[in-house]
């Protein structure tokens, strides 16, 4: 059974630097049917798609995030990573991981979601 | 990007049918057979029940169906249950190589 796990702080200071890492578990990061995705979703608010990765480290980004969104991929962990910079008030939102079968867009196992605060 | 349009909320009683809507442009849901569609209870993680505009995953119910014309993709449940009341969500792949999200409907079952 496929498994995604979020991990990184909970509480991240205004204009610093969100980190979070994926680890997936029961099936390998490195198999070309999938993309790996970030999803967030602000408090009360709709899903956003914040970017995804292929296994050959090939990014996509939503482009009004572009100028500060970094996803990664480390195939020997079987894990990928999103940082976020220059982080808001705004930027506060539950993180989501996401497998993307055959393509983006079809997130088809999540992982539970981690609620990362922008606060001092 | 600007986010795909849905609306805010829709309502149907046990054993009804219901049909969310799901309206975008020519630079997403015209441009591809690339919708999917999102079932979300409360704390919970978004659950993928209809990829492609209309393929069902595995385990999903075959209650729930979509479709497409033009730039607008549909949702439709059928025969709605209790545990069907939940927020849905709408994606489509762009013409730009990303995706965009609906904003959002909340299903309320009578």
């Amino acid at each position: 059974q496929v498994q995604l796990q979020e991990s990184g702080p909970g509480l991240v200071k205004p204009s610093e630097t969100l980190s979070l890492t994926c680890t997936v578990s029961g099936d390998s990061i490195s198999n070309s049917y999938y993309y790996w995705a970030w999803i967030r979703q602000p408090p009360g608010k709709g899903l956003a798609w914040i970017g995804s990765i292929y296994y050959s480290g090939t990014t996509y980004y939503n482009m009004s995030l572009k100028s500060r969104v970094t996803i990664s991929i480390d195939t020997s962990k079987n894990q990928f990573s999103l940082k976020l910079s220059s982080v808001t008030a705004a930027d506060t939102a539950v993180y989501y991981c996401a497998r993307e079968y055959g393509g983006l867009g079809k997130s088809d196992y999540w992982g539970q979601g981690i609620l990362v605060t922008v606060s001092s | 990007q600007s986010a795909l349009t849905q609306p805010a909320s829709v309502s149907g009683s046990p054993g009804q049918s219901i049909t969310i809507s799901c309206t975008g442009t020519s630079s997403d849901v015209g441009s591809y057979n690339y919708v999917s569609w999102y079932q979300q209870h409360p704390g919970k993680a978004p659950k993928l029940m209809i990829y492609d505009v209309s393929k069902r995953p595995s385990g999903v119910s075959n209650r729930f169906s979509g479709s497409k014309s033009g730039n607008t993709a549909s949702l439709t449940i059928s025969g709605l249950q209790a545990e069907d009341e939940a927020d849905y969500y709408c994606s489509s792949y762009t013409t730009s190589g990303t995706v965009v999200f609906g904003g959002g409907t909340k299903l309320t079952v009578l």
